[in-house]
Parts: C-alpha cells; structure tokens; sequence
C-alpha cells in the first residue's frame, strides 16, 4: 500500500531553517504530483506548497514564497521542503501528500515543526 | 483564491442519527471541463486526514456507503446517514477546480451527545 513517510521536523529558533523530506514508497512515485500542507496547533488545513511530477511546475502558498523552496528526487522516491527564515507562525505539523485528479489522495502521518526562542 | 466555508463549526449527533455538513464556495467549482472538484475529508483525532469522498459524490474504497456527498456550484454537503462512534472527528471540504491554490474549509467537528 501507499506509504508517505515524513521526517526532519524538530525546533527550531525563529530566523533558523529546517528540511523537511517524505520517502514515498508503494506508488510510481514519479507519476504524482506532490504537496506538503499544513497544520497550526488546533487550527484547519493549508496548502503550503506542491511540485509537478517532473518538478517543473511549482506552486507556493504567498505566506511562504521567497522563503520556502519544495524539491523532488524522482530517482530516490522523495520529496523535499527547505525551509528558512522560519517564524513562529510556521509552527505546525507538516504533511506530505500526493496530489492526483485536483484532489489529496494520500496523506503521511505528520511531522511537526515548532518555531520558537 | 477561492474562499470555503463550512457550516456548522460544532456537530454533536446521536448514535444512530443522521448528520450533515455544509460548504460553500465563494465561487463556481464546475471546471471548464466540465468537472466539479469537491473533496471531503474526515480527520479522526491524532489522525492525518483521510479522503472520504472526490469530485462531488464519488467515494474513496474502503468508505462505508453511510457517507454520501451531494451538490453542485458553490453549495455543497456531506451526509452521514446514521452516525457510529469511529465517525467522530473534523472534516474538511476542499475545492481543486481553481488550480493551483488548492483551498479547504475550516472543518466542522463532529461529536457525540
């Protein structure tokens, strides 16, 4: 089956960087468009960003952009967030997804990222 | 970007009951191709999402037929025919037809009496 294993979240200071990265296994990982969507402390869902299944094709939400760069590795099954120039309202669980017909088929488990001093 | 609005915040059912949950669009989500892309999700507690239901009506494997998705345009609702203690959690409803920014509405919680 369909597994999106996500991993590299943790605390981090305000200003400071993380990379996120998603190991997909069970699906043609090169087939899918991808996208990482987020989840603040208690709050709904946002589209972060997603990449199309060649990588030429990129989208970010305006609250990231300039500071958020999502990459792709179709040879390794993997799926990439950078991201710097964190802030507090970054904080939030990180999901991993597959992206297919205009909707999210498959979602990982989650990993959170906590901004703070 | 396309603005979703679920309605009511807070659903508290009873066992055996029905249940409904409405989204609207700020506005059309019938695509020029002629399709219509409206999702739902269900998001148990400690869970990720799951998808429920896809382009309006059409179920995910594995769902149990209670959930059921209707609608067209802007207006838009997920019915539970007879609610069970596995449903309780937020769901989510979600536009794709005004690519790229994907957006969701902000949940409805459901809950048992």
């Amino acid at each position: 089956q369909v597994q999106l294993a996500e991993s590299g979240g943790g605390l981090v200071k305000p200003g400071g960087s993380l990379r996120l990265s998603c190991a997909a296994s069970g699906l043609r990982f090169s087939a899918y468009f991808m996208s990482w969507i987020r989840q603040a402390p208690g709050k709904g869902l946002e589209l972060v960003s997603y990449i199309g299944n060649t990588g030429s094709s990129i989208y970010y939400a305006d609250s990231v952009k300039g500071r958020f760069t999502i990459s792709r590795d179709n040879a390794k099954n993997s799926l990439y967030l950078q991201m710097n120039s964190l802030r507090a309202d970054d904080t939030a669980v990180y999901f991993c997804t597959t992206v297919s017909d205009s909707s999210i088929n498959y979602w990982g488990q989650g990993i959170l990222v906590t901004v703070s001093s | 970007d396309v603005v979703m609005t679920q309605s009511p915040l807070s659903l508290p059912v009873t066992l055996g009951q029905p249940a409904s949950i409405s989204c609207r669009s700020s506005q059309s989500l019938v695509h020029s191709n002629g399709n219509t892309y409206l999702s739902w999700f269900q998001q148990r507690p400690g869970q990720s999402p799951r998808r429920l239901i896809y382009k309006v009506s059409n179920r995910d494997s594995g769902v149990p037929d209670r959930f059921s998705g209707s609608g067209s345009g802007t207006d838009f609702t997920l019915k539970i025919s007879r609610v069970e203690a596995e449903d309780v959690g937020v769901y989510y409803c979600m536009q794709g037809t005004h690519w790229p920014a994907l957006t969701f509405g902000g949940g409805t919680k459901v809950e048992i009496k």
